[in-house]
């Protein structure tokens, strides 16, 4: 089995400009979560989804960040207007109900 | 509130030493606990995880963590150490199905 997808695995922009972060889950996973990790704050949930709904969008620093998840197996997160702060590691997971979280490979984002 | 704390930034020992990495958490109810391994540049790899059942689990390449809920911990253990090892290792809380808080990681260096 493929394991969580994520794309692209690193982009570099300038501040301003909107950024798209892109998720697979894992086949048959129903829930997806999306993680940023930075030096200062560690890892930390932006905002997760159970069946394609969100659940908890409390970790989203503003209204720049955006997620969606149209269908069971593909999800965004946007950031518009990108800023140099949003520079971070961003991870997306998905696990089924009940189970492990399994992590993609991350999206290194670097805003200048 | 949920919480991790893992007391320990760096750890540095010796190939073929023990290592004991320390997890300490906060959690109203009965804790889901994970450890979570990253190599660098990478996603997050789960090495074991603790649900219910017997409190010493076992997992990957080695590692095992005592869930002691007296002392809310979940220390992780391995016998001997590999320079393989190296990575950054993170303790985790949470139900399962829902978001995990994350504590800062362990960043553990092997010398020859």
């Amino acid at each position: 089995d493929a394991g969580v997808i994520q794309s692209p695995r690193h982009e570099v922009t300038e501040m301003g400009q909107e950024v798209t972060l892109r998720c697979k889950p894992i086949s048959g996973h129903n829930s997806l979560f999306w993680y940023r990790q930075t030096m200062m704050r560690g890892l930390e949930l932006l905002i997760y989804f159970n069946n394609n709904v969100p659940i908890d969008d409390s970790g989203m620093p503003e209204d720049r960040f955006s997620a969606k998840m149209p269908n069971a197996s593909f999800s965004t997160l946007k950031i518009q207007p990108s800023e140099p702060r949003d520079s971070a590691v961003y991870f997306c997971a998905s696990t089924i109900q009940r189970d492990t979280q399994y992590f993609g490979p991350g999206t290194r984002l670097t805003v200048l | 509130a949920q919480s991790v704390t893992q007391p320990d930034i760096h750890i540095t020992v010796s190939e073929g030493a023990s290592l004991e990495l320390r997890c300490n958490y906060s959690y109203g109810a009965t804790p889901y606990l994970f450890w979570y391994v990253q190599s660098p540049g990478q996603g997050l790899q789960l090495l074991l995880k603790y649900f219910s059942g017997d409190t010493l689990v076992q997992g990957i390449k080695g590692f095992e963590a005592e869930f002691k809920r007296s002392q809310s911990s979940f220390n992780l253990r391995k016998p001997s150490v590999h320079w393989s090892d190296a990575a950054e290792y993170f303790c985790a809380v949470g139900a399962a199905g829902y978001a995990l808080n994350f504590g800062k990681g362990t960043s553990l260096l092997v010398t020859p």
